[in-house]
């Protein structure tokens, strides 16, 4: 089963906008990690925060987690066409190696 | 480019019939595991192997098993296959490291069942 929601199921903007999504989950955690998947391809990682981090930024990334609310956001700041793909949060419990990943959000980056 | 390669790319099967997928990692790494992707969703968490012994399993039943080999690339075998199997397989290898566990996927093998 899924460990929780991700929000929007799908998101259209322009290139050079923002887009922002955000993961929901269910138990305690020991990081979450965002990853993005091109076309039902492989998934490619993007970042990893910790459950005693608050934010992090990778160039034009920048993650949030709320572990009293269960959540997390990914922001991508200057949207390119190049950014268009699915991206999935996935979670970590302490003393477990699995991931558990969302439903995804699917983002399209028009020119 | 992750290093984790996977084969076949894709694949044809008839319900009932066995298949085995392959899987390896990159170098260094001593975990791998495996998900099954389904259309439209996550990947979900079949199983995991360090250093050749199955380390976790999720919901799935005894017809899917694995195995990880002395250099660290890894098998999965479904039986008595289903429509449902049809899927992406997806395999991620990476180093055992309580606290970080980023895992780097290949670029999977999709699995069709007729």
């Amino acid at each position: 089963s899924q460990q929780g929601e991700e929000d929007p199921q799908a998101l259209s903007i322009q290139e050079g906008e923002n887009a922002t999504m955000n993961c929901s989950y269910k138990t305690s955690i020991n990081n979450l990690q965002w990853y993005r998947q091109n076309s039902g391809r492989g998934l490619v990682h993007l970042i990893l925060i910790r459950s005693n981090e608050r934010e992090k930024h990778s160039g034009r990334l920048r993650v949030t987690l709320d572990t009293s609310k269960k959540s997390s956001s990914l922001l991508i700041t200057a949207s390119r066409a190049a950014d268009t793909a699915s991206y999935f949060c996935a979670t970590a419990e302490t003393g477990f190696q699995k991931l558990v990943f969302g439903t995804g959000t699917r983002l399209l980056v028009s020119p | 480019e992750t290093g984790v390669t996977q084969s076949p790319t894709h694949l044809i099967k008839t319900r009932g019939q066995q298949v085995t997928l392959r899987c390896s990692s990159q170098s260094g790494h001593n975990t791998v595991s495996w998900y099954q992707q389904a259309l439209g969703q996550g990947p979900q968490f079949i199983f995991q192997y360090y250093r050749e012994e199955e380390n976790g399993r999720g919901n799935f039943p005894p017809r899917f098993s694995g195995l990880q080999f002395p250099n660290y690339s890894s098998e999965l075998n479904v039986n008595a296959l289903e429509l449902d199997d049809s899927a992406l397989y997806l395999c991620a290898s990476s180093l055992a490291d309580r606290g970080r566990n980023e895992q780097f996927f290949g670029p999977g093998t999709r699995l069709t069942v007729l």
